[in-house]
């Protein structure tokens, strides 16, 4: 079945304890994206790859990092976790960038205290 | 930063009649644009996807484009109570970036 799995799918932890939330699909997909989405505001992209070792700045790039090693990972790295990246975070693949439809994954709803 | 507008709603629409969702965006550059329902709790589902202007039809769901002046329109014909969901824009921008933009989503309900 073709997807995009995120884990972990819940997290609740403290300020300033690293995080990595893992994204991988099966679809042999180009482009990889994160998005958080909060009330009011919308989705708005974190950051987005076009193929391996290929990643650049979305709109709210500021406190995140990503790496793109293997065509099928996309992991997001928060290594300062701070409340105000309290969110719902969603990883999204396309064949080859974002003029194509994305396929989303589950979602990663964290909690920051 | 560009921008993609929708009425965030929520928009009543009685069971069988026509939901017609609206999006408008900045970038008059932009290129490809999306239309993606959400369910409480659940990730955004693509619905239509619409390149040139005009009209794109699949099933009851009908994509209208008008880059003059820059709105894309959802409608839903014989809208059904599991229509009920926050419908999403997404726009993505001109050549040479890979940025997709989304609005805030319109909330749609539809009453029995």
């Amino acid at each position: 079945e073709a997807q995009v799995t995120q884990n972990p799918r819940y997290l609740i932890t403290v300020t300033g304890k690293k995080l990595t939330v893992t994204c991988s699909q099966n679809m042999n997909h180009e482009y990889m994206s994160w998005y958080r989405q909060d009330p009011g505001l919308g989705l708005r992209q974190i950051y987005y790859s076009m193929n391996v070792e290929v990643t650049d700045k979305g709109d709210v790039p500021e406190g995140y990092k990503v790496s793109r090693k293997e065509k099928r990972n996309f992991p997001l790295i928060l290594e300062s976790p701070s409340p105000n990246q309290t969110s719902l975070y969603f990883c999204a693949s396309s064949p080859r960038g974002a003029a194509q439809p994305q396929h989303f994954g589950d979602g990663t709803r964290l909690s920051i205290l | 930063q560009k921008e993609v507008e929708q009425n965030s709603g929520p928009l009543s629409v009685p069971e069988g009649a026509i939901a017609s969702l609206n999006c408008t965006y900045s970038d008059r550059g932009s290129q490809s644009f999306f239309w993606y329902r959400q369910y409480s709790g659940k990730s955004p589902e693509l619905i239509m996807f619409i390149y040139s202007n005009g009209d794109k039809e699949d099933g009851r769901f009908t994509a209208q484009l008008n880059k003059a002046s820059q709105y894309v329109s959802l409608l839903i014909r014989d809208s059904q109570p599991s229509d009920s969901a926050t419908y999403l824009c997404a726009v993505k921008e001109v050549y040479g970036n890979e940025k997709l933009t989304f609005g805030t989503g319109t909330r749609l309900t539809i009453i029995p």
